[in-house]
């Protein structure tokens, strides 16, 4: 079973609906989550953290922890087309020995 | 400080020679990774420092892989006996740690390497 599990699409949604993209972790100690943007041939960009249950709201995004279903998601609202990426998820446990671990990500397209 | 900072950018290198790469972090940060991606994939982890103590070494990574952050900040990434399967992007990120919980990770340009 994989640390960090990501569908890895492509999710294709039209323009101005709403993009859900979701995670799944396998080790409970785990309490900081990370949603990053990469698009193609570019480096990993961090849009949202998350460390407590429940919704974390930013612009158009919301982030989703559930640690009981040891499950994170992300929420892109009104989507536009500049939101085709890839989205990983990453998770870390809040300590000083455990590393950053990454999802393999998963793809959005935005249909104009 | 701009960021992190990744040097060179693109590299080539004949199979069998040993390529090194720098990785400047956010000036104030006392952790830096060391992740490989591939296309199609997430990217994976290397190895990382705290300070200047290199923490863990991914299992997956041989023995021609070596990684240094002598001061505590700038870090380097050497490969020796490059392989084409070494081609990829070598990525590094920065973040900070206190009082046992660790902020957000920032991802510098990254270094493409081509293995020929």
């Amino acid at each position: 079973q994989k640390e960090v599990e990501q569908n890895s699409g492509p999710l294709s949604v039209p323009e101005g609906a709403i993009a859900s993209l979701n995670c799944t972790y396998s080790d409970r100690v785990s309490q900081s989550f990370f949603w990053y943007r990469q698009y193609s041939g570019k480096s990993p960009e961090l849009i949202m953290s998350i460390y407590s249950n429940g919704d974390k709201e930013d612009g158009r995004f919301t982030a989703q922890l559930n640690k009981a279903s040891q499950y994170v998601s992300l929420l892109i609202r009104d989507s536009q087309p500049s939101d085709s990426a890839t989205y990983l998820c990453a998770v870390n446990r809040a300590d000083s020995s455990y590393k950053l671990i990454f999802g393999s990500g998963t793809r959005l397209l935005v249909r104009p | 400080d701009t960021g992190v900072s990744q040097n060179p950018r693109h590299k080539i290198t004949k199979r069998g020679q040993n390529v090194t790469f720098r990785c400047d972090p956010i000036s104030e940060h006392n952790r830096l990774y060391w992740y490989r991606q591939t296309l199609g994939q997430g990217p994976e982890f290397l190895t990382y420092f705290q300070n200047e103590a290199q923490l863990e070494k991914s299992r997956l990574l041989s023995d021609r892989f070596s990684a240094e952050r002598p001061k505590g900040s700038f870090s380097t990434l050497e490969i020796q006996r490059t392989e084409q399967g070494d081609s990829a992007m070598y990525l590094c990120a920065s973040s900070f740690i206190s009082g046992g919980r660790d902020t957000e990770a920032f991802f510098g340009q990254g270094t493409r390497l081509t293995v020929v």
